[in-house]
């Protein structure tokens, strides 16, 4: 059964650049079906999406945070990743990687089958 | 831009009790809706994609209804480990997520 796990600091100073890494495994974030996904819910609050990457290198963002983000994908380690620049407080949340399976929901969308657990992401000084 | 308003914010329900949460869309997304569960200090899980069909290992006491603006997210017989917070998702459209029900212990 495929797993995600996030990784990355957990404090990250203002004005400093975001990066996170999501490592999949029981699966291959190569396989054509699927679309990977990073949101971020702040504490207290409701989910915001930030953006997807299909396999084909292919990416869509959140239009509040385009011009700060960037995913990419690893397939040789089956990872994929979040940059988001100039950080500040506003940034601070759990940050969730998510898979989608276009299988389920027809289209490379938003709807996502597989969660990551999460990781903390603080901006302070 | 669709918009996607949960109600109630908030629903008090006692243990066993049946749950109805509603969805509206601010225009059509067809059967694209999927609603998801999260509990405090958890991911969120998916419960329904297609407005009704239960994902893999969820169990039959949660149902979806619904096409076009309006559905509803039904939960038979509230278990204790149902209490959590509930977000309606349409998943081919930006932005794709509504504000939260939360279902707490009456």
């Amino acid at each position: 059964q495929v797993q995600l796990q996030e990784s990355g600091p957990g404090l990250v100073k203002p004005s400093q650049t975001l990066s996170l890494t999501c490592t999949v495994s029981g699966g291959s974030i190569s396989s054509g079906s699927y679309y990977w996904s990073w949101i971020r819910q702040p504490a207290g609050k409701g989910l915001e999406w930030i953006g997807r990457i299909y396999t084909s290198g292919s990416t869509n963002y959140n239009p509040s945070l385009k011009s700060r983000v960037t995913i990419s994908v690893d397939t040789s380690k089956n990872q994929f990743s979040l940059k988001l620049s100039s950080v500040t407080a506003a940034d601070t949340a759990v940050y969730y990687c998510a898979r989608g399976d276009i299988t389920i929901f027809g289209v490379v969308g938003y709807g996502m089958d597989v969660w990551g657990q999460g990781t903390t992401v603080t901006v302070s000084s | 831009e669709i918009v996607m308003t949960q109600s109630p914010a908030t629903l008090s329900v006692s243990p066993g009790e049946r749950a109805t949460l509603s969805c509206r869309a601010s225009q059509s997304v067809s059967s694209n809706l999927a609603w998801y569960q999260q509990k405090p200090g958890q991911a969120p899980r998916l419960l329904i994609y297609g407005a009704s069909t239960r994902a893999t290992g969820i169990p039959a006491r949660f149902s979806g209804s619904g096409s076009g603006t309006e559905f509803t997210l039904t939960i038979s017989s509230l278990q204790s480990e149902d209490f959590a917070v509930y977000y309606c998702q349409q998943y081919n459209n930006w932005p794709p997520f509504g504000g939260g029900t939360k279902v707490e212990i009456k």
